[in-house]
């Protein structure tokens, strides 16, 4: 059974940097084609793709975003972590990881709402 | 705005066929496979449709994908009320090197 969990703060301040985890189970991010990624949903409005990160250890980010992502594998082998710096307002959403086989989607968190405010 | 673009919403009645577009560039839908995602209200987003027309395991066949050029389009036939959710379709963007997911249609079930 395919199972991916996102964990992190519920609520940051404007300026500050937000971490969260991936925690997933049932497949290997070892295996050839595999990857996680990380999707938002602002309250009301559209998927935002954020991040991709592969098997090999190969990256990729959204252009809008690019310069305050960074994805990587962590320090346990079945985790998955997205910083994202200077957090603001705007930035309120849902975030999703999921699985990426390989650029498929196949099996999503159940999200985490992430709220920015002072 | 997003660079595939959707219809904001669509509605039917029960067993009516409802079509949904998504259309994009040479760059995305022209050279990439398409996905299909469903969310129901206050759920994560379900894989619905890949690589253009395959339904993963469990998805009903009244549910049918299809491309042509720039364009994809997701098909649902025989229209339950348990339809009723947003639709978004997705593609890789070989000049951004990013995935795009559209902007979302909002199904109503009449």
């Amino acid at each position: 059974q395919i199972t991916l969990k996102e964990s992190g703060p519920t609520l940051v301040k404007p300026t500050q940097t937000l971490t969260l985890t991936c925690t997933f189970s049932g497949f290997s991010l070892t295996t050839s084609g595999m990857g996680v990624g990380w999707i938002r949903q602002p309250p009301g409005k559209a998927l935002e793709w954020l991040a991709l990160i592969y098997w090999d250890d190969y990256k990729y980010y959204g252009p809008s975003l690019k310069s305050r992502l960074t994805i990587t594998k962590g320090t346990s082998k079945n985790q998955v972590v997205l910083t994202m710096t200077n957090m603001d307002p705007v930035d309120t959403a849902t975030y999703y990881c999921a699985r990426a086989w390989p650029r498929d989607f196949d099996y999503w968190g159940q999200g985490t709402l992430v709220t920015v405010s002072s | 705005q997003s660079v595939l673009t959707q219809p904001p919403s669509a509605s039917g009645t029960p067993g009516q066929r409802v079509t949904i577009s998504c259309s994009g560039t040479t760059s995305n839908v022209g050279r990439n496979s398409v996905h299909w995602y469903q969310q129901v209200s206050g759920a994560a987003p379900k894989f619905l449709i890949h690589t253009n027309d395959q339904r993963p395991s469990g998805v009903p066949d009244r549910f049918s994908g299809s491309k042509s050029g720039t364009s994809a389009s997701l098909a649902i036939s025989g229209l339950q009320s348990e339809d009723e959710a947003d639709y978004y379709c997705a593609t890789w963007d070989d000049n951004l090197n990013a995935m795009m997911f559209g902007g979302g249609t909002k199904l109503t079930v009449l």
